[in-house]
């Protein structure tokens, strides 16, 4: 089956401490991108990458960091220095061009304590 | 930040009524409208993906509207179900490759 895993489900952290949330894709796709939500609001984007070993900034991307080594794979990592880190996250992954959809994951939910 | 509005925020729709609600977005450097739905639980589902001025998509009851001149884009749900109940996000491409500004979404509640 094709698709977007993401990992975990949910995940509990400390204040200051870092956290590494997983996506991986089996599609192929050249696109990847981090969105967070928060109540009441849109998708936000975090990061994205459309081809591996670049990747630029989306309109809140301070705190967070990323890497994308492999096609498959687009970690993203929340750093202590993310002021409000308590969110749902979504990964997608599409052909990179605005023309096509973008496919998503089932979400991290974290919570810092 | 490119503005991408929706509205209204929330519906609540009797089974078998049919609504409509509202995407506005920049008319300015036009290269896609995306619809999804996300229903509770699940993963934001493309619904349409639109790109020339007039278009019109459908899938089963729901159907989809463009007009990129004045920038909006109408969705319809022809005969509503409790199924239907959904999160239905629009959302705007901002650049060629698909970085995506996203609406707030508008809330679907269908009751039988």
């Amino acid at each position: 089956d094709g698709g977007i895993t993401q990992s975990p489900k949910y995940l509990f952290r400390k204040e200051g401490q870092n956290v590494t949330l997983s996506c991986e894709q089996n599609l192929n796709h050249d696109a990847m991108y981090w969105y967070r939500q928060d109540p009441g609001q849109g998708l936000r984007l975090i990061y994205y990458s459309q081809i591996v070993n670049d990747f630029q900034k989306g309109d809140i991307a301070e705190g967070y960091s990323v890497s994308r080594e492999k096609k498959e794979s687009f970690p993203l990592t929340v750093t202590s220095a993310q002021k409000n880190p308590t969110a749902f996250y979504l990964c997608a992954s599409s052909w990179a061009s605005g023309h096509n959809e973008q496919f998503f994951g089932p979400g991290t939910r974290l919570t810092v304590l | 930040i490119l503005n991408v509005e929706q509205s209204p925020q929330s519906l609540h729709v009797q089974e078998g009524d049919s609504t409509n609600f509202t995407c506005s977005f920049p008319s300015s450097n036009f290269y896609a409208l995306h619809w999804y739905r996300w229903e509770t639980a699940k993963s934001p589902e493309a619904l349409f993906v639109m790109t020339l001025n007039g278009d019109e998509k459908k899938k089963g009851r729901i159907s989809a509207t463009l007009n990129t001149k004045e920038g909006y884009s109408y969705l319809y749900i022809k005969g509503s179900q409790p199924e239907d109940s959904a999160t239905y996000l629009c959302a705007f491409p901002t650049d060629s490759w698909g970085k995506l500004q996203f609406g707030a979404g508008t809330q679907v509640v269908v009751t039988p």
